[in-house]
């Protein structure tokens, strides 16, 4: 079974350009979550959908970042513009169990490393 | 005070050794304690978890928790090079609530 898939790896971008993150989940998984991670702060949850559904997006940093999920195998993760402070590593990750009495396995995947210059 | 407070590390021991890595929380509503792996470059995945207080095993790996202290450990036995590698731990209520990580323990097993 193919995990999840994200692209591109690496993303390296000059100030104020426009990144677009993508995000393809386990097939079968119903809730799909955008984290963010970096030395300073960890790994930080930014928005979570349920069956394609923004449920909490309280995460999500600044009107700068925006997330969508048109269908179940797909989602975005877009920041416009981007400044330097943007610069981490985004992970999506699926769940086939959430909010119905799961444990709290995330499936992840490898994450896009995004520089902004 | 943060929610999840863990030690960054880095934490370098020798091959055979036993690892003890743990995570202090907040939030007394936690019900299940997992843990979570990250090799360099890839993202976290589940290593195990365990639900309210006590301990699991898993081969070499040991999950304990304490709710009255509110303090998760994770004890590594026969400690191998493939074990290094961040381990994050992730306290969690259930249901549909967010799953908040610690900022992980970077571990290395030398040679």
């Amino acid at each position: 079974d193919a995990g999840v898939i994200q692209s591109p790896r690496h993303e390296v971008t000059e100030m104020g350009q426009e990144v677009t993150l993508r995000c393809k989940p386990i097939s079968g998984h119903n809730s799909l979550f955008w984290y963010r991670q970096t030395m300073m702060r960890g790994l930080e949850l930014l928005i979570y959908f349920n069956n394609n559904v923004p449920i909490d997006d309280s995460g999500m940093p600044e009107d700068r970042f925006s997330a969508k999920m048109p269908n179940a195998s797909f989602s975005t993760l877009k920041i416009q513009p981007s400044e330097p402070r943007d610069s981490a590593v985004y992970f999506c990750a699926s769940s086939p169990t959430w909010g119905q009495g799961g444990t709290g396995e995330l499936f992840f995947g490898e994450g896009s490393r995004l520089t902004v210059l | 005070q943060k929610e999840v407070e863990q030690d960054p590390g880095p934490l370098s021991v020798p091959e055979g050794a036993i690892v003890s890595l743990n995570c202090t929380y907040s939030n007394s509503a936690f019900q299940y304690f997992m843990w979570y792996r990250q090799y360099s470059r890839k993202g976290p995945e589940l290593l195990m978890y365990t639900y309210s207080s006590g301990n699991k095993e898993d081969g070499r790996f040991t999950a304990q928790v304490d709710k009255s202290s509110k303090y998760i450990s994770l004890f590594i036995r026969d400690s191998q090079p493939s074990d290094s590698a961040t381990y994050l731990c992730a306290p969690f209520t259930g249901g549909g609530n967010k799953l908040t990580f610690g900022t992980g323990t970077q571990l290395k097993v030398e040679l």
